[in-house]
């Protein structure tokens, strides 16, 4: 079936400090996939896209690649910030508008 | 534009009563879905709706839970009898498809915090 993994929480890292969360999933056809965050709160909001293979997604420093071939859609951030302390989450869109999302990956950033 | 609006924010009740959570989704959206967070079990999607009809309700875990859309700008997800084992964030999301298009974009309202003692 179609499903996400996204590696287990929480990550701290201290400020200006480079991210990296590791998602990958199971699809059949060619899924398109998302990083949503979810500040405390709040509901979840959705932070980039790629809908095809080798897509880049990027937004407010993040970004993520569609790789295919390894089936991941890792996150990255160069130099993170205390406000982006919230939870991360992987998605992926198995047709129509129905998202599979993964179990949510926790980040903690300190001064 | 103010968003999907979810009430009550937080709700506590006993077991075995019913629960009504109620939602807005954003004017014009075509597509409400309702999601439920745990911490065991991550984000689940219970049921969706496309234009008021209910397109997937795969999800529901039980005939204790329904929901209904009787119009475009509400929705409602019911629990009867709640149990301790409902207790969980309850989300509500809507989105809109244009030009025959996914717009694959979900807003999600703020969420109900629910407690079954």
């Amino acid at each position: 079936g179609n499903s996400v993994t996204q590696m287990e929480g929480p990550v701290t890292l201290s400020e200006e400090a480079f991210l990296t969360i590791n998602c990958t999933y199971t699809a059949t056809g060619y899924p398109s996939l998302f990083w949503y965050v979810q500040y405390p709160g709040e509901g979840l909001q959705l932070l980039l896209k790629a809908t095809k293979a080798d897509d880049k997604g990027s937004n407010k420093g993040f970004e993520a690649t569609y790789r295919k071939e390894t089936t991941s859609f890792h996150l990255e951030k160069g130099s993170v910030q205390v406000s982006d302390s919230a939870v991360y989450f992987c998605a992926l869109n198995t047709g129509f508008q129905k998202l599979v999302f993964g179990t949510g990956t926790r980040l903690l950033v300190s001064p | 534009d103010a968003g999907v609006i979810q009430s009550p924010r937080h709700e506590v009740t006993e077991m075995g009563q019913e629960v009504t959570l109620r939602c807005k989704p954003i004017s014009g959206h075509d597509y409400l879905f309702w999601y439920r967070q745990t911490m065991m079990r991550g984000l689940e999607l219970l049921i969706y709706f496309n234009n008021n009809v209910p397109i997937d309700d795969s999800g529901m875990p039980e005939d204790r839970f329904s929901a209904k859309m009787p119009n475009a700008s509400f929705s409602t997800l019911k629990i009867q009898p709640s149990e301790p084992r409902d207790s969980a964030v309850y989300f509500c999301a809507s989105s809109l498809m244009a030009g025959g298009k996914a717009n694959e974009k979900l807003f999600f309202g703020s969420g109900t915090q629910l407690s079954v003692l």
